[in-house]
């Protein structure tokens, strides 16, 4: 989900669950999604993206959905792990190749 | 991927001060550079883009007399925080494209800048 303000919505998973984050967008004219992972003190690390003409895309152990209709993105991680414990954003590649970021998902990962 | 550095790490200063924070592309050249800010348990915001040989490009409501961008090289962006008050205190990021991989590929970011105003 996104966050307002100073509120970063939180995600609580098992360790070895699937994770569900889940980013809505502004602009239907983006092209190109992104999702960044951060981890605390430390910049966004580039984790999966997809063009607008996909509407799924798979990596190792994560898997992203882009809905154009209802310009909704999601990104999914299977089993995951301890290490996967971090702040998850989308990003949406605008005009001007410029990037707009979403509000933040936390990820706790109960051993 | 491709690696991009930024230096310091994180700085200290005194209010009224300009710190200089530096970017750098490590195994490419980047013909632009984007320079974003983070409020704790904020998202990332875009505060100008960096063009190599160029004047930099800033967002609505950033100042470019505070915050003064210089695209030298195409390694090498510098971010100076001109006059820094406590409110400039942040997490300062930067980004860069590998033009190698063409327009629609992902912008790799360097591992930040805490800068503390006191």
């Amino acid at each position: 989900g996104e966050s307002v303000g100073l509120h970063l919505p939180t995600l609580s998973v098992q360790e070895g669950d699937n994770s569900i984050i889940n980013c809505a967008y502004s602009n239907s004219a983006s092209d190109y999604f992104i999702w960044y992972k951060q981890e605390s003190g430390k910049g966004p690390q580039f984790i999966i993206d997809i063009r607008s003409n996909m509407d799924k895309r798979q990596g190792q152990r994560v898997t992203v959905l882009l809905n154009k209709t209802v310009k909704h993105l999601s990104l999914q991680i299977a089993a995951t792990q301890p290490g996967d414990s971090a702040v998850y954003f989308c990003a949406e590649n605008t005009a001007g190749n410029k990037l707009t970021f979403g509000g933040g998902t936390r990820v706790l990962v109960k051993p | 991927g491709a690696v991009v550095s930024q230096h310091p790490s994180w700085v200290i200063c005194k209010s009224g001060t300009s710190v200089k924070i530096e970017c750098r592309s490590l195994d490419f050249q980047a013909t632009t550079m984007f320079w974003y800010r983070q409020f704790p348990k904020q998202s990332l915001m875009l505060m100008a883009t960096s063009n190599e040989g160029s004047k930099a490009t800033y967002e609505q409501g950033v100042e470019k007399d505070k915050f003064l961008i210089n695209h030298a090289s195409l390694t090498l962006s510098t971010l100076t925080v001109t006059s820094a008050h406590p409110e400039d205190s942040s997490f300062y990021i930067c980004s860069a494209r590998d033009p190698r991989r063409g327009l629609l590929e992902t912008q790799y970011f360097g591992p930040g800048t805490r800068l503390l105003v006191l």
